[in-house]
């Protein structure tokens, strides 16, 4: 079984200012996808990025990008130019590659919140 | 598209009643997921469905809750008998397999009294 783990329950940034969020997961798989996933205030839960296994580039998408290290199985999250609209939980999440199902492990969530 | 569709947006019910949540996943998605979220334990996986039938449902608490999947377009996940304990968010996604990344919808938050 897969587990993730996000040891910071809460982080706080001024607007305009980087942030990293920190993720962890422990596997025995070699072919698996990770993600983060953002949950404002409204409860939806919005895709931010996603990242393959066996690419070794790390993905970006506007202001967020990830350092993924397979090796170490980390996988944070760096926020670039805080907005307030950032301010939601975020939560890393890991899909085992298989043809049975595609279902998502969470972790247990990181509440940012973004500072005028 | 419309997104992943879930009904009621919120529901209060007393301990004892049968309560019954709504999903319309996003068309030509195969597979469909609902999930639990609770301060407690997180988001957690109750059961998901391929091309309507259920593959896991290892997460389902007891035999109180129950999923069901007519069609390709609809599911719902009842309680019955409902408990206090059950108070949650409940969330239904869908994807297309493979490597797809998950459509969640809004959830609806549940209160049992």
């Amino acid at each position: 079984a897969q587990t993730v783990t996000q040891s910071q329950p809460e982080m706080s940034v001024q607007e305009a200012e980087t942030v990293t969020l920190s993720c962890t997961y422990d596997t025995s798989e070699n072919n698996y996808y990770l993600f983060w996933y953002k949950q404002p205030p409204s409860r939806q839960m919005i895709l931010v990025i996603r990242q393959e296994a066996y690419k070794q580039q790390n993905a970006t998408e506007n202001r967020f990008s990830v350092n993924f290290q397979k090796a170490a199985k980390s996988f944070s999250l760096k926020i670039s130019d805080s907005q307030l609209g950032d301010t939601a939980m975020y939560f890393c999440a890991f899909m085992k590659r298989s043809n049975a199902g595609n279902m998502l492990t969470f972790g247990g969530g990181t509440r940012l919140m973004v500072k005028p | 598209d419309a997104g992943v569709i879930q009904s009621p947006r919120h529901e209060v019910t007393e301990m004892g009643q049968e309560v019954t949540l709504r999903c319309k996943p996003i068309s030509g998605h195969d597979y469909l997921f609902w999930y639990r979220q609770t301060m407690m334990r997180g988001l957690e996986l109750l059961i998901y469905f391929n091309n309507n039938v259920p593959i896991d449902d290892s997460g389902m608490p007891e035999d109180r809750f129950s999923a069901k999947m007519p069609n390709a377009s609809f599911s719902t996940l009842k309680i019955q008998p409902s408990e206090p304990r059950d108070s949650a968010v409940y969330f239904c996604a869908s994807s297309l397999g493979g490597s797809s990344p998950l459509h969640f919808g809004n959830g609806t938050r549940l209160t049992v009294t």
